[in-house]
């Protein structure tokens, strides 16, 4: 099982839609966590952090529950422009990978 | 924005070649890592580094290798290219101190003919 695990998807969902992913890590040792987005050939691009009492950006909340050792993106009111890949990372204490683990992504597509 | 720079954005080069990819911050940043991408792929960690002097390898084995001899500069270098290291190669850095986030370069795109 990976450290950190996400829906791969597609999700394909209409304009105007909201969706959400989630995003499960098993090592309890992790501290921070953040969204990240990344476009096609592009490099990732710092989405948002995520806080343990949730924050919001805009259309855009994350969450962060401890005790299921999960954490949330929800997009509001989805617009072409939020097609990409949306990876969820997370830095922990100890252990190997600089510490810093990446989900594989989950892949949203938004159609007019 | 984030000033992280790598260089070349793009290389080609025949086979056996020895290349040097290019990583600077200016954050003084002391966390710094190489990651490897495959179009559609996820990332793979090759090196990292928690400051001058201190490299480690990633969990991808690669035949690359990296130095640290200045806090702002994290260079990769392949001493003889092959096709299948064709691939994005990604640096990034961070402070690397509670809920400080990481930051990309722009990445190299290296096609190895």
């Amino acid at each position: 099982r990976k450290e950190v695990e996400q829906d791969p998807g597609p999700f394909n969902v209409p304009e105007g839609a909201t969706v959400a992913f989630n995003c499960t890590y098993s090592n309890s040792a992790s501290q921070s966590f953040f969204w990240y987005r990344q476009d096609c050939r592009k490099e990732p691009k710092l989405l948002m952090s995520v806080y343990s009492s949730g924050n919001e950006d805009g259309r855009f909340t994350a969450q962060l529950n401890r005790a299921s050792q999960y954490i949330s993106l929800l997009i509001r009111d989805s617009k072409l422009s939020d097609s990409a890949t949306y990876l969820c990372v997370v830095i922990r204490t100890g252990g190997s990978q600089g510490n810093l683990i990446f989900g594989k992504g989950t892949k949203l597509s938004v159609k007019p | 924005e984030a000033d992280i720079y790598q260089t070349p954005r793009y290389l080609v080069i025949g086979t056996g070649k020895k290349i040097t990819l290019e990583c600077s911050q200016t954050m003084g940043h002391d966390k710094m890592y190489w990651y490897q991408q495959d179009p559609g792929m996820e990332l793979h960690l090759i090196h990292y580094s928690y400051g001058v002097n201190s490299t480690e390898k990633g969990d991808l084995s690669s035949e690359s290798t990296v130095s640290r001899i200045r806090t702002e500069h994290f260079p990769l270098t392949l001493e003889s290219a092959r096709p299948s290291h064709t691939s994005q190669y990604l640096c990034a850095s961070t402070l690397g101190q509670g809920g400080s986030p990481l930051h990309f370069g722009n990445g190299t795109r290296l096609t190895v003919t």
